[in-house]
């Protein structure tokens, strides 16, 4: 059964750092692009970042110097290396498994359960 | 590229037609896609490419549209389907856009 588990949200300063993980199960980690999605409370769906199968990575303006996205490949896991935290970036953050139709990527099909990361002093 | 969603939420009554539209700042082709997502959980994709729907999601969920004017039509509603319906757009994949969510509820 595909599953992915995020784990790693907490309250946090702002200027803090937090490392998410996401850990995958029923698929190859390195063989997908995945990418990290969040959703502050009542709020809609922002994308974050995507790191490809072939490692290039790719931020949004919002995160982009403050955020890393990685995988770990021998533990089948994403993280979203988080930096310089703002009150804005609490959210939701999701990790999805993108997948290919047609002639484009970034077709989210496989989502985690979420992780509540709240940035506040 | 930004994606305008409208209504911003509605009422509505189980077995009712519902349409939701999703216009683009700019021509995007086919390049979006149409999710759901209820209360605590994470989105699901329903539509992709514009109008074809995911393995697994019902049939009286269709999509339509090209360029900057799309919707999303749930031909008769059910009680399940009480949930925030978002659209994407890849056009500029990997940067990635959603639109505001529009908010079916039970009328």
């Amino acid at each position: 059964e595909v599953q992915l588990v995020e784990s790693g949200g907490g309250l946090i300063q702002p200027g803090g750092s937090l490392r998410l993980s996401c850990a995958a199960s029923g698929f190859t980690v390195s063989s997908n692009y995945m990418s990290w999605v969040r959703q502050a409370p009542g709020k809609g769906l922002e994308w974050v970042s995507v790191i490809y199968s072939g490692g290039s990575t790719y931020y949004a303006d919002s995160v982009k110097g403050r955020f890393t996205i990685s995988r770990d490949n021998s533990k089948n896991t994403l993280y979203l290396q988080m930096n310089s935290l703002r009150a804005e970036d609490t959210a939701v953050y999701y990790c999805a498994r993108e997948t290919y139709y047609y002639d484009s990527s970034g077709y989210l099909v496989g989502w985690g359960q979420g992780t509540l990361v709240t940035v506040s002093s | 590229i930004q994606l305008t969603q409208s209504p911003s939420s509605l009422s509505a009554s189980v077995g009712d037609r519902v349409t939701i539209t999703c216009r683009a700042s700019q021509g995007i082709s086919s390049y979006l896609a149409w999710y759901q997502q209820k209360p605590g959980k994470a989105p699901k994709l329903l539509i992709y490419a514009a109008s074809t729907l995911q393995s697994g999601v019902p049939s009286r969920f269709s999509g339509s549209g090209s360029g900057t004017d799309f919707t999303l039509t749930i031909s008769s509603l059910q009680p399940e389907d009480f949930a925030t319906y978002y659209c994407q757009q890849l056009n500029s994949y990997p940067l990635l856009t959603f639109g505001g969510g529009t908010k079916v509820e039970i009328k």
